[in-house]
């Protein structure tokens, strides 16, 4: 078991470009989550699937941020015309009914 | 709707001494309780969970918890802390049957030599 797998673990865009973070999560878990985190903010909620069904996009921002996920074994986070305060950590996890939530590593995202 | 609240952003402990970290939360059934770490440049690591019986439960390098439903508190406790363990800790919530963790935000633990 690898855990979760996220790429690529440091990504630096310039303002104005595509940003998209893949996230591979454990196999046989049903719930994939994408979390960002930040110094100011802490760690914030972004969105979360289940069986690939998008459940809970609550925390997303409205415009420039999209979560996908096309098959069981992957999902991605697509951040268009990046910001600098779109600079954060995100974290993707995914999860099975009565476990607990199993993390990646993270992709640092820096836009310059 | 549940909430976590980490009352204290940062604690400061000597290296030997004993340890706790607060957690209270919000929810009105009783929910699935994590206690989890996370070390510079990594993801969050679980250190222990709680879905129900013993109120105190035995995490990884001597951590343990205890969860009081009359309080609505999960504190964390070591007994004897290594600097090894400065990292942020995070308390987090699952309502029962639900999906979705709802986290606190976090406390440093800087352990002091």
């Amino acid at each position: 078991n690898a855990g979760v797998i996220q790429t690529p673990r440091h990504k630096v865009t310039g303002k104005g470009q595509e940003a998209t973070l893949w996230c591979e999560p454990i196999s046989g878990h049903s719930a994939v989550f994408w979390y960002r985190q930040t110094i100011v903010q802490g760690l914030e909620f972004l969105t979360y699937f289940r069986n690939q069904a998008p459940i809970d996009d609550s925390g997303m921002p409205k415009e420039r941020f999209s979560a996908q996920m096309p098959n069981q074994s992957h999902s991605t986070l697509k951040i268009q015309s990046t910001q600098p305060q779109d600079s954060a950590v995100y974290l993707c996890a995914s999860s099975s009914p009565g476990l607990e939530v199993f993390f990646g590593k993270g992709t640092r995202l820096t836009v310059v | 709707a549940q909430s976590v609240t980490q009352p204290d952003a940062r604690v400061t402990v000597s290296e030997g001494a004993s340890l706790q970290l607060r957690c209270k939360y919000s929810y009105s059934g009783t929910p699935y309780l994590f206690w989890y770490v996370q070390y510079p440049r990594q993801g969050l690591q679980l250190l222990l969970k709680y879905y129900s019986g013993d109120p105190v439960v035995q995490g990884v390098n001597g951590f343990e918890a205890e969860f009081s439903k009359s309080n609505s508190s999960f504190h964390l406790r070591k007994a004897s802390v290594h600097w090894s363990d400065s990292a942020v800790y995070f308390c987090a919530l699952r309502r029962t049957g639900g999906y979705k963790v709802v986290f606190g935000s976090g406390t440093r633990l800087l352990v002091s030599p």
